[in-house]
């Protein structure tokens, strides 16, 4: 069983929608992420949360809204998306910066999105 | 941009073969280096995290081994089994940032 729980698994959704994505961990992790996956290729890098505050935007496009209310709970809001946003969206945590700096992510099971 | 070069891109063997695959990197400005592996509809896993040239580390009947100075990283699996089956991903971290750059992975099927 994966320690990062990622809600709902799977979301189909219409352009004019909004909606929401979570993910939530309880092992004390101060870093969390979220990754955009599309089929055959690697997982990028969306946005870094960084003890609650953001640290990295990969410019992503406004219609993706990130939000950290807590060490544990990490969403995506998500409004007027995209067809070529259909993906599966992985969020990852780890422990945080310092002599945590390397250790490895924890991944949850994707949320596999499709936009109509 | 930076480029993580996987290779191969797929790979199958025999049950009880052992096998290995490629990860290069840019060879400037290295922080770390990670392997993950990823079962279908499972979430990846982390196998390790290697930092210093030289550093070789194994799990179990997995080892992989790192050379910062040229840029690639080797990932064995002695004996695979068809539990072994998954893609392997590497990704690499250049700075202190949270940063991670993803290879496509090789994807290894053992047959039994």
């Amino acid at each position: 069983d994966t320690e990062v729980t990622q809600t709902p698994k799977h979301l189909v959704m219409g352009m004019t929608n909004k909606k929401s994505l979570k993910c939530e961990q309880h092992m004390g992790h101060r870093a969390m992420y979220w990754y955009k996956q599309k089929a055959k290729k690697p997982p990028e890098l969306m946005f870094v949360y960084s003890y609650e505050k953001l640290s990295i935007n990969e410019s992503v496009p406004s219609r993706f809204s990130p939000e950290c209310p807590n060490s544990s709970l990490l969403n995506l809001h998500l409004h007027a998306l995209q067809p070529e946003d259909s993906a599966l969206y992985l969020c990852a945590s780890s422990q945080g910066r310092g002599q945590f700096s390397n250790q490895p992510q924890h991944f949850g099971d994707g949320t596999r999105l499709s936009i109509l | 941009i930076l480029n993580v070069e996987q290779s191969p891109q797929s790979l199958h063997v025999q049950e009880g073969d052992s096998t290995n695959f490629t990860c290069s990197f840019p060879s400037s400005n290295f922080y770390a280096l990670h392997w993950y592996r990823w079962e279908t509809a499972k979430s990846p896993e982390a196998l390790f995290v290697m930092t210093l040239n030289g550093d070789e580390k194994k799990k179990g009947r997995i080892s992989a081994t790192l050379n910062t100075k040229e840029g690639y990283s080797y990932l064995y699996i002695k004996g695979s089994q068809p539990e072994d089956s998954a893609t392997y991903l590497c990704a690499f971290r250049m700075d202190s940032s949270y940063k991670l750059i993803f290879g496509s992975g090789t994807r290894l099927l053992v047959r039994p």
